[in-house]
């Protein structure tokens, strides 16, 4: 596809459950990222991948939350045992290389129930 | 840390002039940018101040002064489409880092 795709769009889970969530780049870009967004907020980064390392994991808030980059191109966000405090949009982002501009996926509606 | 301050809302005519300001206690970042959020939608990139100065993109405009820890955009000839959320961001890279910080944001409304 010509940009950043995520899935699901939208997905409802019970409290204590694990969910995964998956990010497709934008083909050729080095550079993932992931952030989330709570409702009426500004976006806060979580995580930067550059090919399948993760330099910088400092916005992770608990280690509930992981993530991975597979084949240079795939990532999934998976937050362990969720909780209400989890409900927000979860966006990603890449870039051709590091350094350049982001472009941003339309994002991952998590409500934890 | 890293802190942007952004108005939280402001209101504009069609076809009037502007400014969304964002004021910043941050030090040692690469740029400036601002982008764009439609209510439920990803956000889109408008423009980057590397250096000081004002950039322009079309009806759009960037201004960036780290004397003053301050920059602007400035939208033009507005327009109906341009009610959006707006957010500016601080481009943090170097070593291990690569990430944006982002303003609280702006909502912008604009009225016929």
């Amino acid at each position: 596809g010509a940009g950043v795709s995520q899935s699901p769009s939208n997905k409802v889970t019970e409290k204590g459950k694990d969910v995964e969530l998956r990010c497709d780049p934008i083909s050729g870009h080095t550079a993932l990222y992931w952030y989330r967004q709570s409702l009426g907020q500004g976006l806060e980064f979580l995580i930067y991948f550059q090919g399948n390392s993760a330099p910088d994991k400092s916005g992770l808030p608990s280690d509930r939350f992981s993530a991975e980059r597979t084949g240079g191109s795939v990532s999934t966000l998976t937050i362990q045992r969720t909780q209400q405090e989890d409900s927000a949009v979860y966006l990603c982002a890449s870039s051709l290389a590091p350094g350049n501009e982001q472009f941003f996926g339309p994002g991952t509606r998590l409500t934890v129930l | 840390g890293q802190s942007l301050e952004q108005p939280s809302e402001v209101t504009a005519v069609e076809g009037a002039i502007v400014q969304i300001n964002c004021t910043y206690q941050t030090s040692g970042f690469y740029g400036l940018s601002w982008y764009q959020q439609h209510d439920g939608g990803a956000p889109t990139f408008l423009s980057y101040n590397a250096l000081d100065g004002l950039e322009e993109t079309g009806r759009f405009s960037s201004f960036l002064s780290r004397s003053d820890s301050y920059g602007y955009l400035l939208l033009q000839e507005l327009q109906m489409k341009d009610s959006a959320s707006y957010f500016c961001a601080v481009f943090l890279y170097g070593g291990a880092t690569n990430k944006l910080i982002f303003g609280t944001g702006t909502l912008l409304a604009v009225q016929p």
